[in-house]
Formats: C-alpha cells, structure tokens, sequence
C-alpha cells in the first residue's frame, strides 16, 4: 500500500552541487508532477508528465531536470543546485481510476548551503 | 492576478465553532476543484473535491462552488483540535494541471 515513494527524505546540498530526487508511483496512474512548496508560497508545479515519455514545464522550471523514466517513475533533477532552490519538494501522481485525484509522496526537505 | 487566492488567514476558531474557509479562482473552463489538508511537516492529503454548482457534504466538511462567481468555500462544523491544519484550494486548469492556492493555516482553540 506505497502509493507515491519518493526519495531522499533530507538532503543537504552545496551550492553546485548535483542530486536527483527519486519518485515512483504504484497506482498505475499516468500523470505524475513534481512541485516545491515555499512558506507563504502554497505549492507550485516544477513539471508535469501526463504520460510515459511526455513531460512539460510548469510554473517554476528553471534550474530543474526530469526525466519519465516509465509510467511508474519520475525523476526531479538539480544540474547545479542553488540557495534559492532550498524547499520542500513533493512527488505527486493522478489517473482516471482514482478519479483524476492528486496524491501526494511524503515531502523531501532540501537545503542548500 | 494569482490563479487561486485564498483568504490569507490565520483563522483561529474556538472549539465546536465552524470554520469558513474562501477561495477564488480566475481561469473560467476550470471544471474540478479540491480542497487538501496540511499538517505540518506532512503532505496534503484530500479532504474534499467538487465538480458541480452548489453544496457537496462529507461529514462535518461542506464544500460549496459557484462558478459563476469563481468561488469555492469549505465549511469545517464543529471544529476540533484535529482540524488544525493549513487547508489548500486547488483547482484543475485548462491544461489538467493542478494550481494551488497558498493555503489558510487554521487553529481550533480548545
């Protein structure tokens, strides 16, 4: 009963440095996105893929990779980390049998110094 | 204009009272409407979603959409400690991608 796993939970990056945030879905959904919360910011979407092999930007791209690696997995990729891309970091995946609902993974709380 | 705006909040309610919370929204096709709950340091998780004009109820949430207006409210009854969270209106765009609003942090005053 995963649902949305992603991963690292923390992680503390150096400015320049390189990581990739790890996503993968169980619910045979098709849509998956990636969002970063910021405090006062409510959420917004980094990218969004509504099937395998299909992905497009969304409100904050910048600075910011992905990569639909099969209809289960969708991965979030910093090139070169920045202070400003200290957030919270949610996976997130919808489909028609759950009703085109939003579920969410746990977070991923990232900083970079 | 943002997307989806949210009375900004906080709102502090005493405990069995009800809670109002508002939300409007400025693309007028949007067709599906959601309200999450956020405790802190978690994930939102669904609490209500609404398609049509009018009421839905689901327990003490009554959520209620007028698109005419653009308006989408959640009506929390006899508020619990429990219910103090961050509540974030969400609607689906044009694109079928979801836009958030920036939340209302609510406390229920025991």
């Amino acid at each position: 009963n995963a649902g949305v796993t992603q991963t690292p939970k923390f992680q503390v990056l150096k400015t320049g440095q390189s990581m990739t945030l790890q996503c993968a879905q169980d619910m045979n959904h098709n849509s998956m996105y990636w969002y970063r919360q910021d405090p006062g910011m409510g959420l917004r979407l980094i990218y969004y893929s509504a099937s395998e092999g299909t992905t497009d930007k969304g409100e904050v791209p910048n600075g910011y990779n992905v990569s639909r690696l099969n209809k289960r997995e969708f991965s979030l990729r910093l090139e070169s980390a920045a202070p400003s891309q200290t957030s919270v970091y949610f996976c997130a995946s919808a489909g028609a049998a759950s009703g085109n609902t939003i579920y969410f993974g746990e977070g991923s709380w990232l900083t970079v110094v | 204009q943002k997307e989806v705006e949210q009375n900004s909040g906080p709102l502090s309610v005493p405990e069995g009272a009800i809670a109002s919370l508002n939300c409007t929204y400025s693309d007028r096709v949007s067709q599906s409407f959601f309200w999450y709950r956020q405790y802190s340091g978690k994930s939102p998780e669904l609490i209500m979603s609404i398609y049509s004009n009018g009421d839905k109820e689901d327990g003490r949430f009554t959520a209620q959409l007028n698109k005419a207006s653009q308006y989408v409210s959640l009506l929390i009854r006899d508020s619990q400690p429990s219910d103090s969270a961050t509540y974030l209106c969400a609607v689906n765009r044009w694109d079928y991608k979801l836009s958030f609003g920036a939340g209302t942090t609510v406390t229920v005053r025991a």
